[in-house]
């Protein structure tokens, strides 16, 4: 079936230096990459998502990547802060047919140090 | 915009009694919402799809008896877990998406404790 990989699971970085998170989908008929940040104890947030019909999207210090042909996509944050710590899930879907569910990777935790 | 808010936000409840947890979105119409469970330090694990005015389609593994779902309005869903026994504590969250949407915003999830 549908799968998402991600890597790393866990990703400790230094407050102002850059993190980045790598996912890998199977379904080639993906085409809608959301990324959601969960805090502890809390439901998860949007904070970026591409389409298949892009190849990069910026959101201030957020940057996403998609390569369609080897089925990568990741995630970049520069400037990191300690209130960027928690961890974060990518997502891959087909919006067509009516199938459109997520497909979830199993998430890395992000810590942050000041 | 799209918020999306669940009650309540946690419960306990004793084994053998039954558990219903709203969701709601607050400034949208969400013709389809989805049903997720989350167990500590892992993934998202999606339980059903529930589209308004029809039956949800469940994921294999998940019991349709056990977690009954209802999507009556375009801005309310209730799960109801039937017979909550301790396996079934989990933290439950629920997701909308309006028509023709792509985007799923979730809610704040409940922490469901069954003793």
């Amino acid at each position: 079936g549908e799968n998402v990989e991600q890597h790393p699971s866990t990703l400790s970085v230094q407050e102002g230096d850059s993190a980045v998170i790598k996912c890998t989908y199977s379904d080639s008929a993906s085409n809608y990459f959301p990324w959601y940040k969960q805090e502890l104890g809390k439901g998860p947030q949007l904070i970026i998502d591409i389409r298949s019909n892009v190849g990069e999207k910026k959101d201030q210090r957020i940057a996403v990547t998609l390569n369609k042909t080897a089925k990568h996509f990741s995630l970049h944050i520069t400037e990191t802060q300690p209130e960027d710590s928690a961890v974060y899930f990518c997502a891959a879907s087909r919006s067509s047919g009516g199938y459109n569910k997520l497909i979830f990777g199993a998430g890395t935790r992000l810590a942050v140090h000041p | 915009g799209a918020v999306v808010s669940q009650h309540p936000s946690w419960v306990i409840c004793k084994s053998g009694t039954s558990v219903k947890i709203e969701c709601r979105s607050l400034d949208f119409q969400a013709t389809t919402m989805f049903w997720y469970r989350q167990f500590p330090k892992q993934s998202l694990m999606l339980m059903a799809t529930s589209n308004e005015g029809s039956k949800a389609t469940y994921e294999q593994g998940v019991e349709k008896d056990k977690f009954l779902i209802n999507h009556a309005s375009l801005t309310l869903s209730t799960l109801t877990v039937t017979s909550a026994h301790p396996e079934d504590s989990s933290f439950y969250i629920c997701s909308a998406r309006s028509l023709g949407g792509e985007t799923q915003y979730f809610g704040p999830g409940t922490r469901l404790l069954v003793l």
